[in-house]
């Protein structure tokens, strides 16, 4: 089975901090995501990756960037959190063929608090 | 804005019965895709159905897909109380590189023993 780790389950930041979330995927998947999940508002594309050093841009990603320089590890970073981006953030991948059009396997999440 | 909205947005039924869950789209898609979320977990891959077919079985789940009114529905068969959680359709959209997911916003099923 494919596995997705997240390092943190719960993390605790403060305001104007640097906040990076971390996650690999141990099965040499092309595609790896970063979503965030909000009451009222679903899953919603922070970035995407289908490769490594490649990045796109989701729906919302402002205030955020991502690095992947290793096939595996896909990282968010919160250049300087704010009590807005707190939520819950999940990290996903997929094998290749298509970033829409194969399941996606997802974490267990990281519940972000941002005081 | 939102391409999959489920309805009901909450479901509560009893153990064994059946549960039904449908998911409305905007646009055409090329496939569609049905998701599960324990509470506090991440979100579990159930099945894909592409857009030239009309009906998956995976176990319990029956998922069928009419393009014509952009709608699916998922069954749950014989529901168990292990099936409660939130279910989620997600479909394809965009064109070319930003091709991408959208996801509703879920129905929460309740099965209670």
């Amino acid at each position: 089975d494919v596995k997705v780790t997240q390092s943190s389950r719960y993390l605790v930041k403060r305001t104007g901090e640097k906040v990076f979330l971390e996650c690999v995927q141990d099965m040499d998947h092309e595609n790896m995501f970063w979503y965030r999940q909000d009451p009222g508002l679903g899953l919603r594309l922070i970035y995407f990756s289908y490769d490594v050093k490649m990045k796109e841009k989701g729906d919302i990603p402002e205030g955020y960037s991502v690095s992947r320089e290793k096939k595996e590890r896909f990282s968010l970073i919160l250049e300087s959190a704010s009590t807005n981006q707190t939520s819950m953030y999940l990290c996903a991948s997929s094998p290749p063929g298509g970033v829409s059009n194969q399941p996606q396997h997802f974490g267990d999440g990281t519940r972000l608090s941002i005081l | 804005s939102q391409q999959g909205e489920e309805d009901p947005q909450a479901l509560s039924i009893q153990e064994g019965e059946n549960a039904t869950m449908n998911c409305s789209y905007k646009t055409s898609i090329n496939n569609l895709q049905w998701y599960r979320q324990n509470s506090g977990r991440g979100l579990v891959h159930l099945i894909l159905i592409r857009s030239n077919e009309r009906e998956k079985h995976s176990g319990r789940l029956r998922v069928t897909l009419d393009t014509s009114k952009k709608s699916s529905s998922l069954l749950i068969t014989a529901s168990r109380a292990a099936d409660t959680a939130s279910y989620f359709c997600a479909t394809d959209a965009g064109a070319g590189n930003n091709r991408k997911l959208i996801w509703g916003l879920g129905t929460s099923l309740a099965v209670n023993p």
